[in-house]
């Protein structure tokens, strides 16, 4: 079974640049979710889709950050524009429909933002 | 409200020791579910174990042990006879029934093993 992909794996921009990242998930997982994980601090949740409605969104920066998920398979998450403090690793994960199913993590895609 | 805490910022030890790996978590609600995941230097996140409130039975798999005690609301995570390979960051993650599967993590503890 093929794992959650991510691309790119590297990305390096300017401050108020835009920027995508693109996730795949398993086939078959409904649940669709990118968390966003600063440098020493563990993973937060931006957002969650299930299928392709949003779930949760809570904390997402909705006047920079937006992500779609439009044909309930893969996603994009953006940024526009980008600021210092959004460099992270960006983690795609997805899981089974359910309650509490083990969400499955891609490899991230690590943000730089100078 | 969510909280998950793992004091511990770093361990390092000497192959084949033992080490646990602690976490203490905070929830208001009666029905959750506890993780631990291995993030390794490629960046993903490895899925180790999910325990739910309601089971309490400790859990071994090959090194791995888990110790789940409510009355002092901690998940605590036990490698016996370290190996170089288990050297990673790991992280525990809570999840509540009524926020579906919106995991919250710790900050995550890094673990050296030497040779």
């Amino acid at each position: 079974e093929a794992g959650v992909a991510q691309s790119p794996r590297y990305k390096i921009i300017e401050k108020r640049q835009s920027v995508a990242f693109w996730c795949n998930p398993i086939s078959g997982h409904a649940t669709l979710y990118w968390y966003q994980q600063i440098l020493g601090q563990g993973p937060k949740l931006l957002i969650q889709f299930q299928n392709n409605g949003v779930v949760d969104d809570s904390q997402l920066p909705k006047d920079r950050f937006s992500a779609e998920r439009l044909k309930g398979v893969d996603s994009t998450l953006k940024i526009q524009p980008a600021k210092l403090e959004d460099s992270a690793v960006y983690l795609c994960a997805s899981s089974r429909a359910g309650r509490n199913t083990e969400a499955f993590f891609g490899q991230g895609t690590r943000l730089t933002v100078v | 409200a969510q909280k998950v805490t793992q004091a511990q910022t770093e361990i390092s030890v000497v192959e084949k020791e033992d080490v646990t790996l602690d976490c203490v978590y905070e929830t208001r609600d009666t029905t959750y579910y506890l993780f631990w995941y291995k993030q390794p230097p490629s960046g993903e996140l490895v899925f180790l174990i999910r325990r739910n409130s309601f089971d309490e039975q400790n859990e071994i798999s090959g090194r791995y042990s888990w110790n789940f005690q409510k009355s002092t609301s901690s998940f605590n995570f036990t490698i016996t006879a370290s190996q170089v390979v288990d050297s990673a960051v790991y992280f525990c993650a809570l999840s509540e029934a009524s926020y579906g599967n919106k995991l919250v993590f710790g900050a995550g503890t890094i673990l050296r093993v030497k040779s």
